[in-house]
This record gives structure tokens, C-alpha cells and sequence, in this order.
């Protein structure tokens, strides 16, 4: 079954760090471009950031020079640092797979919270 | 940054109901769309990626279309698992922008 599960959110405070996790399974992650999308309360998704199958990187203009993007292949595993933390990054984060060659995104981890707040 | 502005933002309607929702580009993104829905507490689900191509077992009644910078998703006979939030994403260049959502309910 493909599948994609995050860890790592947790209670923070402004200015402190947080690195996500998500373990892919079911597919050969090495040939996938991937994602990171968050969903603050009430909210619509944002998307955060992108990594593509050669480590190319892409970053919402909120979170440059704050956040990094980075994968491991051999543990078909992809991470977000997450620097600088600031209570507007509250939100549940999810990883998520794109369509070979399309775009957008066809497989969501079940997410996992995060709380920047004093 | 390509701004996705859906409306309604919600809707009421009743099982049966033949729904349309809209989303707008602030400029052309071709067909680099794509629809989800979402319920509460979980993650978002594909419906439909290239504004009209169909995600393998989805039902039929979901329909999506346009192209450039007007696009629509029916739903031509809602089902009572259809009450949900519906975005729209494009995916025609970085930033990827997300609709603000419409949010469908029961009548």
C-alpha cells in the first residue's frame, strides 16, 4: 500500500526549531517529487515548499531562509527543518507526492500538528 | 504569485442536487489544475488533476473543467459522502496556490 507518515510536530515556542519527518512506503520514493503543504485552523491548505527527484528546492516566500527541504533515498524519507519559528506557522503539515510528470498532488500523509505559541 | 479565488465559499444543497463550483485564476495556468475534497480531520483527497482528468476511482458524477484561467467542478448528482470542503490547486508554477475553499452542506 502506498503510503506516506509524518512525525515531528509537536508544542514550540517563537523562535525555536522543529524538524519534520515523513516515511514514505508502497512506491519507489527516489523517483517521486515531493511536498510539503500545511493547513492552519479554519483554513485553506499553503503550500510550503517543494523537492524535486535531484534535490531541486522550492520555498513559499513565508518561509525562505527559515525552513529547508531535504530528502534521503535510501531511507525514502523526506524532512523539513524548520527554523525561526513564528506563531503563523501553526498549522498541520502534510507531506505529499506529486503526479509523475503533472503536478499537483495524488498521495497525503494524515499530517501532524504543529503549535508555535508562548 | 497566481491568486486562486473560488466562490461560493459555501453552498447548501440536498442529496440529489446537481452542484457547481468555480475557480478563477488571476492569470492563464493552461490546465494546471486540480480539485480536492476535503472532510474534517483528515488530509485533503485528489479528485481531479489537468482541470478535467479523472483520478482512478473516483466516481463519475465528479466532473471538472476549463482551461486558462476559468475552471469548474460539478458534482451532477451529490451523494451523502460528498458533504465536504472542495480547493482547487494550480500546479503551473511555484508558488502553488491553493483556492480559499468551498465548503458543501446539507440543505
Amino acid at each position: 500500500e502506498v503510503q506516506l507518515l509524518e512525525s515531528g510536530g509537536g508544542l514550540e515556542q517563537p523562535g525555536g526549531s522543529l524538524r519534520l519527518t515523513c516515511v514514505a512506503s508502497g512506491f519507489s520514493f527516489k523517483n517521486y517529487v515531493m511536498n510539503w503543504v500545511r493547513q492552519a485552523p479554519g483554513k485553506a491548505p499553503e503550500w510550503v515548499s517543494t523537492i524535486s527527484e535531484t534535490g531541486s528546492t522550492y520555498y513559499t516566500d513565508s518561509v525562505k531562509g527559515r525552513f529547508t527541504i531535504s530528502r534521503d533515498n535510501s531511507r525514502n524519507t523526506l524532512f523539513l527543518q524548520m527554523n525561526g519559528l513564528r506563531v503563523d506557522d501553526t498549522a498541520v503539515y502534510y507531506c505529499a507526492r506529486d503526479i509523475p510528470g503533472i503536478g499537483n498532488f495524488d498521495i497525503w500523509g494524515p499530517g501532524t500538528m504543529v503549535t508555535v505559541s508562548t | 504569485a497566481i491568486q486562486m479565488t473560488q466562490s461560493p465559499s459555501s453552498l447548501s444543497a440536498s442529496v440529489g442536487d446537481r452542484v457547481t463550483i468555480s475557480c478563477r485564476a488571476s492569470q492563464a495556468i493552461s490546465n494546471y489544475l486540480g480539485w480536492f475534497q476535503q472532510k474534517p480531520g483528515k488530509a485533503p483527497k485528489i479528485l481531479i488533476y489537468a482541470a478535467s482528468t479523472l483520478i482512478s476511482g473516483v466516481p463519475s458524477r465528479f466532473n471538472g473543467s476549463g482551461s486558462g484561467t476559468d475552471f469548474t467542478l460539478t458534482i451532477s448528482s451529490l451523494q451523502p459522502e460528498d458533504f465536504a470542503t472542495y480547493y482547487c490547486l494550480h500546479d503551473y508554477n511555484f508558488p502553488l496556490t491553493f483556492g480559499g475553499g468551498t465548503k458543501v452542506d446539507i440543505k
